[in-house]
C-alpha cells in the first residue's frame, strides 16, 4: 500500500527547458512534503520542502507546488541543467511524527545537453 | 567534514549469517534513522532513535535490531540474514524532530546482498 506514489519512473528533458516531476499521496494526514535528490552511490540530499498551509515554495531554479484537494505535488526545475540529472524522491510526513518520512519510488531525471 | 559515515559500503552475506552495519555521525544529532531502499522502491524506515538509549520501530523492522548506546553511533544488526534483506541501507541523522528537511543528513549507503 504505497502512500506516496511517483508514477513516472523516468523523465528526459533538454537542457534549458523545464523539468516537471510529479508526486501523488493517499494519506490525508500528511502535512509536510519534501523533495530529495540522489546521485548514484550517494545518499539522498534535501532539495526543497513545502508545508500544507502553502501551495507553492520557491528556491532558486526549484519550485514545489502543492494541490491538497488533489493530493498532488510537483517539482519544477527551470531551467534544467545537465547537473540536475539524478533520481528525485518525493517524501511526506505528518508534522506530529517529525522526520519519519514516507518516500515515493523516485523518478530518474536525465537532462540532455 | 565527515557527517554521517556508514560501514561497510558493500557486503555479501550467506543466508543465515549475521552482521552489523555501522553508522556514526559527528554532528551531535539526537535523532538517527535507518532506511532501506529496494530496487525501484522508495526508502522505507526500519528503526529510529530519538537519543541515546531510546529506539523505536519504523515501517519495516522485522529481521533487524538496533541499539543506541552513544549519541554518535547507531548500529543496525541483521540476525539470520535472508534474501529479502538484499537492499541498500541508508543511515541518517537530524538535530530536531521537526520535518524541516534540510536538517536530515544521509550517509552514502551500504549495499548488502544475501545469497
Amino acid at each position: 500500500d504505497q502512500q506516496v506514489k511517483q508514477n513516472s519512473p523516468s523523465l528526459s528533458v533538454q537542457e534549458g527547458r523545464i523539468s516537471i516531476l510529479n508526486c501523488d499521496y493517499t494519506n490525508s494526514m500528511f502535512d509536510y512534503f519534501l523533495w530529495y535528490k540522489k546521485y548514484p552511490a550517494e545518499g539522498p540530499t534535501f532539495l526543497i520542502s513545502i508545508s500544507s498551509i502553502k501551495d507553492k515554495n520557491e528556491d532558486g531554479r526549484f519550485t514545489v507546488f502543492l494541490n491538497k484537494s488533489a493530493k498532488h505535488l510537483s517539482l519544477h526545475i527551470v531551467p534544467s541543467q545537465p547537473g540536475d540529472s539524478a533520481v528525485y524522491f518525493c517524501a511526506a510526513t505528518e508534522m506530529e511524527y517529525g522526520n519519519k518520512l514516507v518516500f515515493g519510488a523516485g523518478t530518474i531525471l536525465r537532462v540532455k545537453s | 567534514n565527515a557527517g554521517v559515515t556508514q560501514t561497510p559500503k558493500f557486503r555479501i552475506l550467506k543466508i543465515g549469517q549475521s552482521m552489523t552495519l555501522q553508522c556514526t555521525q559527528d554532528m551531535n544529532h539526537n535523532y538517527m534513522y535507518w532506511y532501506r531502499q529496494d530496487p525501484g522502491m522508495g526508502l522505507k524506515l526500519i528503526y529510529y532513535s530519538v537519543g541515546a538509549g531510546i529506539t523505536d520501530k519504523g515501517e519495516v523492522p522485522n529481521g533487524y535490531n538496533v541499539s543506541r548506546s552513544t549519541t554518535e553511533d547507531f548500529p543496525l544488526r541483521l540476525e539470520l540474514a535472508a534474501p529479502s534483506q538484499t537492499s541498500v541501507y541508508f543511515c541518517a541523522s537530524s538535530y530536531s524532530s521537526g520535518p524541516s528537511g534540510n536538517t536530515i543528513y544521509f550517509g552514502e549507503g551500504s549495499w548488502l546482498t544475501v545469497v
